[in-house]
């Protein structure tokens, strides 16, 4: 099964509006963290934003926040006020704990063109 | 935050011939981890690369297809051996500076590889 879900493979926005990118995950581990990433043409990986798994209060950082749901599993993106910059690939990454370490898990991606 | 840089950026190499990509870390990292990136897709775990020990490798990946070494906090290698066209892809190095809940994997810029 799948552990982590993006179910958008692209998504349209317009220049200066609000987006929300959808992440579900699979886990049975108490302890875990949600992480966001960016790709953009270039092929680097940018990390975005954290949510720990024991957060009371969704992250933010900036233009992006973090929509946590802890009993739906999920774990969505949202961007502010849109910018062309933000054109790319979004990736939803899990990292879990084990007694042995640790293991990141990557989604899907969805892909992210902002209109002007 | 750390800076990571590999070595090459790109190759093309021909069917049956080796690769080795270098991963240097500008400061001390708990852990390091190499994936791979094919067309499109999402990142595929392929090991977690130990200091002074023997690579982790996932499922589906082998030590004798990709051997690994880390022999200190700040580098890594990976080698692609026996090369062929399905190994084409990027190949990325991560770091995880700790292992503290917040703490996100930074990566290398990646090395695009073109198998003939």
């Amino acid at each position: 099964a799948q552990k982590i879900t993006q179910t958008q493979p692209g998504m349209f926005v317009q220049e200066k509006e609000a987006v929300t990118l959808d992440c579900t995950y699979d886990t049975s581990d108490p302890s875990y963290g949600l992480f966001w990433y960016k790709q953009p043409s270039s092929g680097e990986m940018i990390f975005l934003i954290y949510q720990g798994s024991y957060d009371q209060q969704n992250a933010t950082e900036g233009r992006y926040s973090l929509n946590f749901q802890k009993a739906r599993k999920s774990a969505n993106l949202v961007i502010s006020a849109s910018q062309l910059g933000d054109s790319a690939m979004y990736f939803c990454a899990m990292r879990e704990e084990f007694n042995y370490g640790q293991n990141f898990v990557f989604g899907p991606g969805t892909r992210l063109s902002v209109l002007p | 935050s750390a800076v990571i840089s590999q070595k090459p950026s790109r190759d093309i190499c021909q069917r049956g011939t080796s690769l080795t990509i270098q991963c240097q870390v500008d400061s001390q990292v708990t852990m390091m981890f190499w994936y791979r990136q094919q067309p499109g897709q999402s990142l595929t775990l392929i090991a977690t690369a130990n200091q002074g020990s023997e690579a982790t490798y996932e499922s589906g990946f082998v030590i004798d297809k990709f051997p690994i070494s880390r022999p200190n906090l700040t580098f890594s290698t990976l080698t692609v051996s026996n090369m062929s066209p399905e190994d084409s892809s990027i190949y990325l190095c991560s770091g995880l500076p700790g292992l503290a809940g917040g703490d996100e994997q930074f990566f290398g810029p990646g090395t695009r590889l073109t198998v003939l």
